[in-house]
């Protein structure tokens, strides 16, 4: 099973408010990943979390927080945000054996409009 | 039907051609290589990868040749079908950043009927 989850599968937000995207994996991964991709442009790295911890984040506004309550689990809290986060955001896992690259795999994704 | 990849970001072949989509990628480091397919509303999902120690790798209908000397890899599909109709994206990786996955543009393939 290479399945990842995500829920909502879509969410309209107006600026002031609240949102959060979750992502769940039951294939023992222990790296999980969050990624932005805009229409017809590849995946942009977000956050990656490996064993619960960040481990990289690539200068993402702080409107944009993301959680790993634990290895199974990654959310990201949405607040404040702009017309021009409107994307579609990306969970993906992997692995994450020490010096071995493995492939990431992603879920269907959640489709974000920002009004 | 044949694709330069990042300069010809679509290809329109016909139903049980092969198709041929290319892909250059930059870093000359990159070690480990994956094929993925986006349908129109869904995510990217795994189709095939190989590693820089081979040259070729063969899959259910696809297969990826990787040409290290020119920093060149290609997606093979043999028999195309209507299903088949997608965005492919090559993604690199080195073992130097073994989380970090460098994305090409992608290919719009369109299967003609």
């Amino acid at each position: 099973d290479t399945e990842v989850t995500q829920t909502p599968k879509h969410l309209v937000m107006g600026m002031t408010n609240k949102k959060s995207l979750k992502c769940e994996q039951h294939m023992g991964h222990r790296a999980m990943y969050w990624y932005k991709q805009k229409a017809k442009k590849p995946p942009e790295l977000m956050f990656v979390y490996s064993y619960e911890k960040l481990s990289i984040n690539e200068s993402v506004p702080s409107r944009f927080s993301p959680e790993c309550p634990n290895s199974s689990l990654l959310n990201l809290h949405l607040h404040a945000l702009q017309p021009e986060d409107s994307a579609l955001y990306l969970c993906a896992s992997s692995q994450d054996q020490t010096g071995v690259q493995d492939t990431q795999y992603f879920g269907p994704g959640t489709r974000l409009t920002v009004l | 039907g044949e694709n330069v990849g990042l300069h010809l970001p679509t290809l329109s072949v016909q139903e049980g051609d092969n198709s041929i989509i290319n892909c250059a990628y930059s870093n000359s480091a990159s070690d480990y290589f994956i094929w993925y397919k986006q349908e129109s509303g869904k995510g990217p999902q795994f189709i095939i990868d190989i590693r820089s120690n081979m040259d070729k790798r063969q899959g259910q209908r696809v297969t990826v040749l990787l040409n290290k000397t020119v920093k060149h890899l290609s997606l093979q599909i043999a028999a195309t079908q209507p299903g088949d109709s997608a965005v492919y994206f090559c993604a690199e990786n080195y073992s130097g950043s073994a989380r970090q996955l460098t994305f090409g543009s992608g290919t719009q393939l369109t299967v003609l009927p």
